[in-house]
């Protein structure tokens, strides 16, 4: 079955430094990547999306994601965090571009030391 | 905002009791989800609809819940008979459902259930 693993549950880093998320996927068909963030007291949005056009993803906010198939990851980068990044970051993947039914990982908390 | 709402924000029941929620899509979407968020997991797809039609239903949606797309505008989730497993955040998404924009799902910011 397809799935998504979120290696750690909670990241801190400071302001200003890089900023990296990792996802890693189950798969043997080529996947759909999402990366969604959850502000506190918001709905998720989304960030960016891997649908088999370029390797590297760019996104909003100045995040970027890169598809390595070799690696099965779709980690997800920002060289310089901000306050206002702190937040929820869930993973997502799906096999079928048809919908929007996706697998989510279960999130890591990014927080950002002043 | 024309955003997705959902409405209540919060519901406390007792177990055994039924509840509903109900969500409001963005009006020119015609896909809506249905989505649930347990602690410390992330959302798990329960149903989804492409205007009134019912597509598909997760395994985890069992014969206690029944979800509905009236008229494909808004949607009601119903959960009878409540058990104390069914506490969590149920959240609702809408999404244009075709070409580029495939794949992006705007959310509700979510109805939590706590069944007693």
């Amino acid at each position: 079955a397809q799935s998504v693993t979120q290696l750690g549950s909670h990241v801190s880093v400071s302001e200003g430094a890089l900023v990296l998320l990792r996802c890693n996927y189950s798969s043997s068909v080529p996947p759909y990547l999402f990366w969604y963030v959850q502000y506190p007291n918001q709905g998720l949005q989304l960030l960016l999306k891997y649908t088999s056009a370029a390797t590297l993803v760019k996104g909003i906010n100045g995040f970027e994601a890169e598809f390595k198939k070799s690696e099965t990851s779709f980690h997800l980068t920002k060289p310089s965090a901000h306050m206002s990044d702190a937040a929820e970051y869930f993973c997502a993947v799906s096999f079928n571009f048809g919908n929007e039914k996706l697998t989510f990982g279960t999130g890591t908390r990014l927080t950002i030391i002043p | 905002d024309t955003g997705v709402s959902q409405d209540p924000r919060h519901k406390i029941t007792k177990r055994g009791q039924n509840v509903t929620f109900r969500c409001d899509p963005i009006s020119e979407h015609n896909r809506l989800y249905w989505y649930r968020q347990t602690l410390g997991q992330g959302p798990e797809f329960l149903t989804y609809f492409q205007n009134e039609a019912q597509l598909e239903k997760s395994r985890l949606l069992s014969d206690r819940f029944s979800a509905e797309r009236p008229k494909g505008s808004f949607s009601t989730l119903e959960i009878q008979r409540t058990e104390q497993g069914d506490s969590a955040m149920y959240l609702c998404a809408s999404s244009l459902g075709w070409g580029p924009n495939t794949g992006e799902l705007f959310f509700g910011e979510g109805s939590r259930l706590t069944v007693l």
